[in-house]
């Protein structure tokens, strides 16, 4: 069976500090990859998505990149965190090729403080 | 992809069933709705999808009516665990990229 991880679950990062969040999902070849994120009492934001290998697409301008180096791997970075930078990051996975349904991780919430 | 109107919010009785409406005035014929639903500091979770007949599984029954411009999830007999914000979603895109809006908060009350 499919399964998705996503770490780590917490995470208290100072304003002007670098961020790396890692999902893997196993169990399934070639899916399409999201990042998403909620802040505080907002709704879910669609950040990157990725069809394929070094294939990354941005939603929104942000101080956040992506990246996936590898098929079932997908990163989230930033050089220098700021405040808003805050919120519930999701990772979530897709069969490609035709319409099915997201599979999310269980989320990081990230702190800027 | 079409645009969806739900209500923002919506009260329901511990064991009745609890209907969720969805406007989606501007769909087009090769769109799918989709219904998600977030309970709280968890990821989202798929409960059902249709293209134009009515669809059921273990979760919900979705009924979309003879226009596609509206569909309404159904969950037939709601329990404390179906608190959560339901999204209607409706998607084109092949790579199931999803954009949710700001969803129905449902509260089931004992």
């Amino acid at each position: 069976s499919q399964t998705i991880h996503q770490w780590p679950a917490t995470l208290v990062q100072p304003v002007g500090s670098p961020l790396s969040l890692e999902c893997t999902v196993e169990g399934t070849s070639n899916p399409n990859l999201y990042w998403y994120r909620q802040a505080a009492g907002r709704g879910l934001q669609l950040l990157f998505y990725s069809v394929g290998i070094g294939q990354i697409s941005s939603e929104v301008p942000q101080n956040l990149s992506a990246s996936r180096p590898q098929d079932r791997q997908f990163i989230l970075s930033s050089k220098k965190l700021l405040l808003s930078d805050s919120g519930f990051y999701l990772c979530a996975w897709s069969v490609s090729g035709y319409y099915t349904e997201a599979f999310f991780g269980q989320g990081t919430r990230l702190t800027v403080v | 992809d079409a645009k969806t109107t739900q209500p923002p919010s919506m009260d329901c009785a511990e064991g009745r069933a609890a209907n969720l409406p969805c406007n989606h005035s501007t769909i087009s014929g090769n769109e799918y709705v989709y219904w998600y639903r977030q309970i709280h500091s968890q990821g989202p979770q798929y409960i059902i999808h249709g293209l134009k007949n009515n669809e059921t599984n273990e979760m919900a029954s979705l009924i979309i009516t003879e226009d596609r411009k509206s569909s309404t999830l159904i969950l037939p007999h709601a329990t404390l665990r179906d608190t959560a914000v339901y999204y209607c979603i409706v998607i084109t895109d092949s790579w199931g990229k999803l954009q949710f809006g700001a969803g129905t908060q449902v509260v089931v009350t004992p």
